[in-house]
């Protein structure tokens, strides 16, 4: 199947700081990505629709001056947390369709601790 | 409209038995019903699809059941193995190939 990388797995940074996450398709072109959040023992959210070559699209309740996505090729898109605050330590996610037609596929995810 | 319902919570099965884990939509317009693994700290994996012209798709000893008149579908985990222990999320993909999830269960297969 379809293989996404994420870097890295996991951070940990000071309250305040900004922290960028790499999201790439290694095997496939992609021209959306998507990035989700989880919180532990909860469910995916959708945080944003990352579409190569113009700007994002984030869901309802989303700061998108706060989580900035860039998807600066075919196989990179980047999600950088801005002054980033205890409550958005979480597991961030990205994932891309694969065939047309067929599911998404996951990156491992990135461990966020904010200190 | 755009919720996807998952039950039950948390399932413990023993080892040998099946794991049956349920979910129902609301909206029609859903074209694509994944099934995903998740281990602790990984993000997770596409276990089995299907669409909503069929009524069932088996892949192994996993088999979705799909009712489209009752906007249910089911995912059997047959002979559950201690190494299926982990949270089975299900999913609807509504347009611009967007994934709805439903809340998870937590599968505990016993040796």
């Amino acid at each position: 199947g379809a293989v996404v990388s994420q870097h890295p797995s996991w951070v940990i940074c000071k309250s305040g700081t900004s922290v960028k996450i790499e999201c790439r398709s290694l095997d496939f072109q992609a021209t959306t990505m998507f990035w989700y959040r989880q919180f532990p023992k909860q469910s995916l959210m959708l945080m944003a629709t990352s579409n190569e070559g113009s700007k994002a699209t984030y869901e309802q309740g989303v700061e998108k001056d706060k989580f900035l996505i860039n998807h600066a090729s075919l196989t990179l898109s980047t999600l950088t947390v801005t002054s980033a605050h205890p409550e958005d330590s979480s597991f961030y996610i990205c994932s891309a369709p694969g065939l047309a037609g067929g599911g998404q596929y996951f990156g491992p995810g990135t461990r966020l601790l904010v200190l | 409209q755009q919720q996807v319902k998952q039950s039950p919570q948390s399932l413990i099965v023993q080892k040998g038995g099946i794991s049956i884990i349920n979910c129902a939509y609301e909206n029609t317009a859903f074209d694509y019903f994944p099934w995903y693994q998740q281990f602790p700290g990984k993000g997770p994996a596409l276990l089995i699809a299907i669409r909503p012209d069929v009524s069932e798709k088996k892949e192994g000893r996993f088999t979705i059941s799909f009712n489209k008149s009752a906007k249910q579908f089911s995912l059997h985990i047959m002979d559950s193995q201690p190494g299926d222990s982990a949270t089975y999320f299900c999913a609807a993909r509504s347009g611009a190939q967007k994934l709805v999830f439903g809340q998870g269960t937590r599968l505990t297969i016993n040796p």
